[in-house]
C-alpha cells in the first residue's frame, strides 16, 4: 500500500496567516493527490484534486501543488471558517489511502 | 443539489450482520461510480469500497474482503453495504461518498453523505 504522511500534525495559526501543510507519499503517485477539509462532526469536503485543480465553490485561498511524492496544501489567508483537520489522499492505486491528517488550531 | 443520506448504523455484536444504506438525490445516480469510506471516531479516514455506475464492476480494502459487499439500485437511487462477520474493528462511522467520474473512476469523493455510525460489540 501507498503511505501517505501529513506533516506537520498539528498547527496553531492566528487569522491572516499563510498556512501550509505537506504530504509526502511512499512511491510516486504523479499528481493523483487530492485535499479535503473536514470540521468536527461532519464529512470531509473537497477542496482540491488533482494536485491542483480547486473544487467547485471552494474559496480561491486555498491552492495545491506538487507532483511525484511531494506536496503541499496551502491557505493564503487564513479565515475563522478554517480551523478544521486537512487530509491528503491518494487516487493513484488502489488501496486510495489517505494522510492521518493535520489540525489546523487557532492561536 | 447533491445530497447522500446515509442510514442503517447501529450497535451489532461480533460476528452478526447489517446493512448500510445510502439514499442519492440531486443528480443521476446511474451515471456515476459510488464508494463507502469509513473513519474510527476520532482517528483517519479508510477507502472501503466502490462499485461502477452500472454495477458491474467492485473494488474492495483488504481489510474488508470477503466480508463487506456493496450494491446499488439505480431504480431506487440507492447504495448499500452488506456488512457480515463483523469485527471489533469495524467499528467506525461510514460515509458513502460519489465519484465524480462519468463512466468510470477516479477514486475521489466529490459528495459525502453525513455518515452513520457502526459499533460492533459485545
Amino acid at each position: 500500500d501507498i503511505q501517505m504522511t501529513q506533516s506537520p500534525s498539528s498547527l496553531s495559526a492566528s487569522v491572516g496567516d499563510r498556512v501550509t501543510i505537506t504530504c509526502r507519499a511512499s512511491q510516486s503517485i504523479r499528481t493523483y493527490l487530492n485535499w479535503y477539509q473536514q470540521k468536527p462532526g461532519k464529512a470531509p469536503n473537497l477542496l482540491i484534486y488533482a494536485a491542483s485543480s480547486l473544487q467547485s465553490g471552494v474559496p480561491s485561498r486555498f491552492s495545491g501543488s506538487g507532483s511525484g511524492t511531494d506536496f503541499t496544501l496551502t491557505i493564503s489567508s487564513l479565515q475563522p471558517e478554517d480551523f478544521a483537520t486537512y487530509y491528503c489522499q491518494q487516487s493513484y492505486i488502489t488501496p486510495r489511502t489517505f494522510g492521518q491528517g493535520t489540525k489546523v488550531e487557532i492561536k | 443539489q447533491v445530497q447522500l443520506v446515509e442510514s442503517g448504523g447501529g450497535v451489532v455484536q461480533p460476528g452478526r450482520s447489517l446493512r448500510l444504506s445510502c439514499a442519492a438525490s440531486g443528480f443521476t445516480f446511474s451515471n456515476y461510480g459510488m464508494h463507502w469510506v469509513r473513519q474510527v471516531p476520532g482517528k483517519g479516514l479508510e477507502w472501503v469500497a466502490v462499485i461502477s455506475y452500472d454495477g458491474r464492476n467492485e473494488y474492495y480494502a483488504d481489510s474488508v474482503k470477503g466480508r463487506l459487499t456493496i450494491s446499488r439500485d439505480n431504480l431506487k437511487n440507492t447504495l448499500y453495504l452488506q456488512m457480515n462477520s463483523l469485527r471489533t474493528e469495524d467499528t467506525a462511522v461510514y460515509y458513502c461518498a460519489k465519484d465524480p467520474a462519468n463512466d468510470g473512476f477516479h477514486y475521489y469523493f466529490d459528495y459525502w453523505g453525513q455518515g452513520t455510525l457502526v459499533t460492533v460489540s459485545s
